[in-house]
């Protein structure tokens, strides 16, 4: 069975940083893409950033560009977001998602909350 | 980047109507559209990909067709388990874009 599990959410200041991590299992990670999806309260999906399946390629919504990082670790089955300069704006659920960077999503996880506030 | 809008926004019919939903985007994507359903409280769910393959599971109701910059997701016989948001999202460039969401409410 294909499992996603996201943790590392949490509250954080105006300005800080955050590391979310997604623990793949049941399918073989390093065939496929990966992808971090948010949603905040209320709202409808925003696609934040997508990594291919070596980690070799990366593509980022404008929104973040310049203040998030994708990566993955094969070896461990691990995707990764780490989320720096924080904003208000950012306050979402945090969900990754099986498929790469021109892709769609076929796995989703539970999702991890991130909220920006002072 | 490419602009997805979807309309309705909302709608409400009742259990046995045809139900359709538009998606379009502001440029060509081909048949790179996928559709979801997100039902509340719940993490969205793969109905559709390449605008018009079936998901595995996904009941033979739910039909998508389009291509290019036009595409529409029609639900042929609305059921009270159909309550949900749905979204479109493009997969031909990115950064990738969600449609809006169309909230389905049954009367």
């Amino acid at each position: 069975e294909v499992q996603l599990v996201e943790s590392g959410g949490g509250v954080v200041r105006p300005g800080g940083s955050l590391r979310l991590s997604c623990a793949a299992s049941g399918f073989s990670f390093d065939d496929y893409g990966v992808t971090w999806v948010r949603q905040a309260p209320g709202k409808g999906l925003e696609w934040v950033a997508g990594i291919n399946w070596n980690g070799a390629s990366t593509a980022y919504a404008d929104s973040v560009k310049g203040r998030f990082t994708i990566s993955r670790d094969n070896a461990e089955n691990s995707l990764y977001l780490q989320m720096n300069s924080l904003r208000a704006e950012d306050t979402a659920l945090y969900h990754c998602g099986r498929g790469g960077i021109t892709y769609y999503f076929d796995y989703w996880g539970q999702g991890t909350l991130v909220t920006v506030s002072s | 980047d490419i602009q997805m809008t979807q309309s309705p926004s909302s709608l409400s019919a009742s259990v046995g109507d045809r139900v359709t939903i538009t998606c379009r985007a502001s440029q060509g994507i081909s048949h790179y559209l996928a559709w979801y359903q997100q039902k509340p409280g719940k993490v969205p769910k793969l109905l559709i990909s390449a605008a018009s393959t079936l998901q595995s599971g996904v009941p033979s109701r739910f039909i998508g067709s389009g291509s290019g910059t036009d595409f529409t997701l029609t639900i042929s016989s609305l059921q009270p388990e159909d309550v949900a948001t749905y979204y479109c999202q493009e997969y031909n460039s990115a950064p990738l874009t969600f449609g809006p969401g169309t909230k389905v409410d049954v009367k």
